[in-house]
Parts: structure tokens; sequence; C-alpha cells
């Protein structure tokens, strides 16, 4: 089966900084990568995803990059703020939607005022 | 994308009862999933429920510990049997999207501790 190896596992930056979280995926055939943000006491929220059809997708700060030849995604946070401090995790699957996710372990990124 | 509504929030159970938590979502949508998360780890997939079929539960999930049912199409229930203290965990509920584009989307999880 899938397994998705996330790097690294905390993540500390000052405010206004970059942080760069990195992920490697073990099945070729996944072609969904979804990125989750959990706060405290909270569900994970899908913050940005990418299909295997394209190579980088932005959303305002957020963005992910995806190498399928090499399979390995990165999330890519700009100027970061103190409300992002969270714990980030990365997934695959094979169909968004129907089929099952397979999580990476998480990176905790603390963001300093 | 879907909102799911999750209940309990947080619950504290006594070793050997039983605890059922509930998903409501609101749209129709074929799969529904639960998963586990122990304290300070990741996400690990407990069964996957469709509408009129048994669960599908993951390695090392079984069904008397973690029977699951799927009435309709909005709502599902897991009930965690017998509990003992290493059941204490967070449990989520998810929904994929049937029109295949949306993602899938995470409940606010139910918090249980076993005493």
């Amino acid at each position: 089966g899938e397994n998705v190896e996330q790097h690294p596992s905390t993540l500390s930056v000052q405010e206004g900084d970059s942080a760069v979280i990195k992920c490697t995926y073990s099945d070729s055939a996944s072609n969904y990568f979804p990125w989750y943000k959990q706060e405290l006491g909270k569900g994970p929220q899908l913050i940005i995803d990418i299909r295997s059809n394209v190579g980088e997708k932005k959303d305002q700060r957020i963005a992910v990059t995806l190498n399928k030849t090499a399979k390995h995604f990165s999330l890519h946070i700009t100027e970061t703020q103190p409300e992002d401090s969270a714990v980030y995790f990365c997934a695959a699957s094979i169909t968004s939607g129907y089929s099952t996710l397979t999580f990476g372990k998480g990176t905790m990124l603390l963001v300093s005022p | 994308s879907a909102v799911i509504s999750q209940k309990p929030s947080r619950d504290i159970c006594q070793r050997g009862t039983s605890l059922t938590i509930q998903c409501q979502v609101d749209s129709q949508v074929t799969m529904m999933f639960w998963y586990r998360q122990q304290p300070g780890q990741s996400l690990t997939l407990i069964a996957t429920a469709n509408q009129g079929s048994e669960a599908t539960y993951e390695s090392g999930f079984v069904i008397d510990k973690f029977p699951i049912s799927r009435p309709n199409l909005t709502f599902s229930t897991l009930t965690v049997s017998n509990m003992s203290p290493e059941d204490s965990s967070i449990y989520l509920c998810s929904v994929g999207s049937d029109r295949g584009s949306d993602g899938y989307t995470f409940g606010s999880g139910t918090r249980l501790t076993v005493v």
C-alpha cells in the first residue's frame, strides 16, 4: 500500500519568514495530494490540494509543488503569521473523494512573533 | 464542500463501557470514513462506510470492537466497544466528494478519554 513520509516533524520560524514542508510517497498510482491544517482541538481542514496533472498550485500565501518523477510534493507558506501555527499533514490517494487517504506523520509549525 | 456535524465533541468514559459517535453530513455522500488520531499522532483509517453495505475495516481494526452503521447517505455512527485506556484518542469522521473534485472534509472530532 501507499506510504507517505513527511519532514520535518517540527519547524520553527520567525513571523514573515517562509516555511517549507516536504513529503514523499511510494505508490506511483497516487494522483491526488491534499494538505491539511489542524489546530488544537479541531479537525483537519483542507488548505490546498494538487492533482498529478499539474506541477504547482498557489492560493495567496500558500503553494504546493509536485514532482511526479521523484514522487515528492511540498507545501510552501510565505510571509508566515502567528496564526499559521498548527500541525500540517500531507496525504496521498489514488482518486480524490472515492479512495482512502494515506497521511504523513505531520509537521508542527511554530511561528514566533 | 460538505459540512459535518460530529457528536459528542468529547467524553470521559469508564473502561468496559461503549460509546457511540455520530456523524451527520449536510449533503448526500457515497463514502464516509472513520479515523483515529492518537495523542500527538497522525490519522489512521479505521474503516470505510458506504450506505447499504458492510463497512470495510483496515488491518488492525475489527467490527466487534468498532461497529459502524450507515443507515442513509447523510449519517453514520461509530461505536467504540468494551473500552480500555488504550482507546483514548480523537475519533474523526470524513466524507469524500461524490463529484470527485472537492477532496475530503473532516468533522471536528470526538476526543475520548477512557478511565
